[in-house]
């Protein structure tokens, strides 16, 4: 199964400031995605990033709040745009490659917005 | 709707016991395959075990296993001989009907007692 480097892996930040969360994979994987874990919750999708094309977003999120680029195929950022505290949460990323449940996930990286 | 049920927000277990996780879903697909996933308080996500809707046997991986009842539509996880590193999130998920994402239950928390 793949091996995903995600940082930071934690972070303080201000309100009105923004965060990119970047994951590299350590081999080439068609799909990449990005979740978000508030707190006491379950895994919620935010998007897709599929490389050469735009993100597909989920309902409820957009990408103006969650831009997402992904150059290659081995990498890819989130940035949490104009944070407030309801952001506080983790973020993840995860990739398929390889078998149908060939899913490996990030080490998370754990948001705090003060 | 694909969906995934864990009714168990939270389970106790004596350390060297057996416990299980319950795990409902909803599919109309023929195939599609089910995933637990550990979530320790750093908040990482564990892959722990995989189940083909077409595998004749239930899946085992060490002291997880799946107890896997196709017409009921459920998928248990069974931890064997509980150790105190098991206390942890559990979540069931499986892949949306469109692919590639995952869709997640609301977890179960585990904690080991001594």
């Amino acid at each position: 199964s793949a091996v995903i480097s995600q940082k930071p892996s934690r972070d303080i930040c201000q309100r009105g400031t923004s965060l990119t969360i970047q994951c590299q994979v350590d081999s080439q994987v068609t799909m990449m995605f990005w979740y978000r874990q508030q707190p006491g919750q379950s895994l919620t999708l935010i998007a897709t990033a599929n490389q050469g094309s735009e993100a597909t977003y989920e309902s409820g999120f957009v990408i103006d709040k969650f831009p997402i680029s992904r150059p290659n195929l081995t990498f890819s950022t989130l940035t949490v745009s104009n944070m407030s505290p309801e952001d506080s949460s983790i973020y993840l990323c995860s990739v398929l490659a390889g078998t149908d449940y060939g899913y490996t996930f990030g080490s998370g990286t754990r948001l705090t917005v003060v | 709707a694909q969906k995934i049920t864990q009714t168990q927000p939270g389970m106790f277990v004596q350390e060297k016991e057996a416990v299980t996780l319950d795990c409902t879903y909803d599919t109309s697909d023929q195939s599609y395959g089910l995933f637990w996933y550990k979530q320790p308080s750093s908040g990482e996500m564990i892959f722990l075990i995989y189940q083909g809707s077409y595998d004749e046997q239930n899946a085992t991986e060490g002291r997880y296993s799946l107890n896997f009842q196709k017409a009921r539509k459920s998928a248990n996880l069974v931890i064997s001989a509980s150790q105190l590193g098991d206390s942890a999130m559990y979540f069931c998920a499986r892949p949306g009907n469109q692919g590639g994402k995952l869709i997640f239950g609301q977890g179960t928390e585990l904690s080991v007692k001594p």
